[in-house]
């Protein structure tokens, strides 16, 4: 596998579940993130991560939980989301944290949430 | 940190029309300035970059933009549109400071008539 790729492609969860989405890079970059993807909105950065330590939160709600173990793995913990968390989630890395580098996107994790 | 604007939210035009999307941005300081695209059911990827040099940038599938930086604008440009070109275009701005991530505009979708 090459570039970033996220599993699963497509999550219809309850309000009540808990579920994960998992994003690797084959990149050999630095720096993780997640995005959320909304329609008629920006993309919204939610969690960077630097060799493995988290650098940014934007004000995400706890109900999200996100985990680096390595460089190259970074997974985003659901658990009792609400119908508005619904959206495609982008993972995306890049070489490093500056603006300098292009950021690499995975095709993302449409997540349904009932 | 910087900021950035896209004027044009949905853009119809017609097979070999000419197009631009408006791109403005705001930040005091050197500027690395992206445009990304997402077609429809991929995943978003690069279509040019201008770090320095020559402020007209060529990208793939015959697209163009160009820095100017007394107007802190980067438009997108290609003069002769293709059906295929339908997406959604995503213009981007990023700093040299490490603490200053890349940010994204709000996109402008657009559609291609056959």
């Amino acid at each position: 596998e090459t570039g970033v790729t996220q599993t699963p492609r497509h999550l219809v969860m309850g309000m009540t579940n808990k579920k994960s989405l998992k994003c690797e890079q084959h990149l050999g970059h630095n720096a993780m993130y997640w995005y959320k993807q909304s329609a008629k909105k920006p993309l919204e950065l939610m969690f960077v991560y630097s060799l493995e330590e988290r650098v940014e939160n934007n004000s995400v709600p706890s109900r999200f939980s996100p985990e680096c173990p390595n460089s190259s793995h970074l997974f985003l913990h659901l658990h009792t989301l609400q119908p508005e968390d619904s959206a495609l989630y982008l993972c995306a890395s890049s070489q490093d944290l500056a603006g300098a580098y292009e950021q690499f996107f995975g095709p993302g994790t449409r997540l349904t949430v009932l | 940190a910087q900021s950035v604007s896209q004027h044009n939210h949905h853009v119809i035009l017609s097979e070999a029309a000419s197009l631009e999307l408006g791109c403005n941005y705001s930040y005091g300081g050197t500027v690395n300035l992206f445009w990304y695209v997402q077609y429809p059911g991929q995943h978003l990827q690069l279509l040019l970059k201008y770090f320095s040099g020559d402020p007209l940038v060529k990208g793939i599938k015959g697209f163009e933009a160009e820095f100017i930086k007394s107007k802190f604008s980067f438009n997108l440009r290609k003069p002769s549109v293709q059906w295929s070109d339908t997406a959604e275009y995503f213009c981007a701005v990023g700093a040299m400071n490490r603490d200053d991530k890349i940010i994204f505009g709000k996109g402008t979708r657009l559609h291609i008539l056959p």
